[in-house]
């Protein structure tokens, strides 16, 4: 799987967008971009995933660049229960299972 | 169940003991993962089932781990002569199917275990 570039740690002020970003240069046609968080003391939770094009869902927007070598990620309005730490993924999915492998994530902390 | 569920939540043991750590996947999920989170890092991948059988294990990292999964749902992630580089929290998680495109895993809150 392809490896991701993720910064290391984030600041956001609470009710605004946060946008993290995720490089992932050597990404192949066949991988898809997926977006996982971590609160403290919880396993991982799902947020998002998309191929090649823009996604949305009730948590959050995935914008993907059209050369697919970066993507970012937007909390439109991050709240205080947003702190955790934001795993970007990119993986290829085939017949003999899907691991993700999971980098060292961002850290996003939500200032009141 | 609703979510995945992990027992014990905390573990803690001494230094050549031996150790299990059970998932309850959810109720229907054909495909269970489990992973190694050390402190500051990102999950580590274990082992992958496909039902009953294991259809990666090359994330095992030596023959003191191994893990069942008997009858396609709950499985058993079972550590031999512990030493401490074995504390870690570990991850279970489960999705629909194995190649899961259109499925988000759902984890565990995993166990802290903690070899003393």
């Amino acid at each position: 799987d392809a490896k991701t570039t993720q910064p290391p740690s984030m600041d956001c002020a609470e009710g605004r967008a946060a946008n993290l970003p995720c490089n992932h240069s050597t990404i192949s046609g066949n991988e898809y971009v997926y977006w996982y968080r971590q609160i403290h003391s919880q396993g991982p939770q799902y947020i998002i995933h998309g191929l090649k094009n823009n996604e949305t869902n009730e948590m959050a927007s995935l914008i993907i660049t059209e050369d697919r070598k970066s993507s970012t990620l937007i909390l439109p309005h991050a709240t205080l229960r947003d702190t955790a730490v934001y795993y970007c993924i990119v993986r290829v999915v085939g017949t003999s299972g899907s691991r993700l492998t999971f980098g060292e994530g961002t850290q996003l902390t939500v200032n009141p | 169940g609703a979510g995945v569920s992990q027992t014990p939540s905390n573990k803690v043991t001494e230094k050549g003991k031996y150790v299990e750590l059970r998932c309850d996947p959810i109720s229907g999920h054909t495909a269970l993962y489990w992973y190694r989170q050390s402190l500051g890092q990102g999950p580590e991948f274990l082992i992958y089932f496909q039902g009953t059988g294991a259809a990666d294990d090359s994330g095992l990292p030596n023959d003191r781990f191994f893990a069942v999964r008997p009858e396609g749902s709950v499985s058993t992630l079972k550590i031999q002569r512990t030493e401490r580089g074995d504390s870690a929290v570990y991850l279970c998680a489960s999705s629909l199917t194995g190649t899961g495109v259109n499925y988000g895993y759902t984890f565990g809150s995993g166990t802290r275990l903690t070899v003393v």
